[in-house]
């Protein structure tokens, strides 16, 4: 059974970068029929889509984050990696690791468990 | 960028009724469109992509319909754990995006 978990620092203070990682179990992420993604939840504004990224570190991005946002792949470890630069208030969020079924569902139909991110001085 | 707008926000509905939930396109999406239910404290549940295909293990009270830009999820027969928050999301091709809806509130009346 495919399983994703997401991790972090929890808090992460103003200007600075957020770093979360996905581990992957039950699968392997080398996979050509399906990209990875991170989604995140805010109260306010529901669920935003990141951007999402195929094994080989072909990567889509959201164009409101795309100069904020790095993603990246760890093929050996089975994880995936998100880096947000330049983090505010804004950026607290619930962040979520999916599989993306780009080109072939145009969804998502795993979700790890979400990790809390709050960005405060 | 293409904008969902889902409504109503919040639908007061009882156990054993059939509910509809509507998801609008600012422009054309084919059938790129997916539900997705989330209970509170949970992740999202993926329901239904393609528009009307259920997801694996999704039950048949769940039923989406629609193309271009009106879409709908109906529920037939109300369970109690189908009070819920509901998305829906479209996939648009340029710029290459994912866009979800604000959500439905499904609460008990």
């Amino acid at each position: 059974q495919l399983q994703l978990q997401e991790s972090g620092p929890g808090l992460v203070r103003p200007s600075d970068t957020l770093s979360l990682t996905c581990t992957v179990s039950g699968a392997s992420i080398v996979s050509t029929t399906n990209y990875w993604g991170w989604i995140r939840q805010t109260p306010g504004k529901g669920l935003q889509w990141l951007g999402s990224i195929y094994f080989s570190g072909l990567a889509y991005y959201n164009p409101s984050l795309r100069s904020r946002l790095t993603m990246s792949v760890d093929t050996s470890q089975n994880h995936l990696f998100l880096t947000l630069s330049s983090v505010t208030a804004a950026d607290t969020a619930i962040y979520y690791c999916v599989r993306d079924l780009w080109g072939s569902g145009e969804s998502f139909d795993y979700w790890g468990r979400g990790t809390v991110v709050t960005v405060t001085s | 960028e293409i904008l969902l707008t889902q409504s109503p926000a919040t639908l007061s509905s009882s156990p054993g009724e059939r509910v509809t939930l509507s998801c609008r396109a600012s422009q054309s999406v084919g059938s790129d469109l997916a539900w997705y239910q989330q209970r509170p404290g949970q992740a999202p549940r993926l329901l239904i992509y393609g528009a009307s295909t259920r997801a694996a293990g999704i039950s048949a009270r769940f039923t989406g319909s629609g193309s271009g830009t009106d879409f709908t999820l109906t529920i037939s027969s109300l369970e109690p754990e189908d009070f819920a928050l509901y998305h829906c999301q479209l996939r648009s091709s340029w710029p290459p995006m994912y866009t979800f809806g604000q959500g439905t509130r499904l609460d008990f009346k």
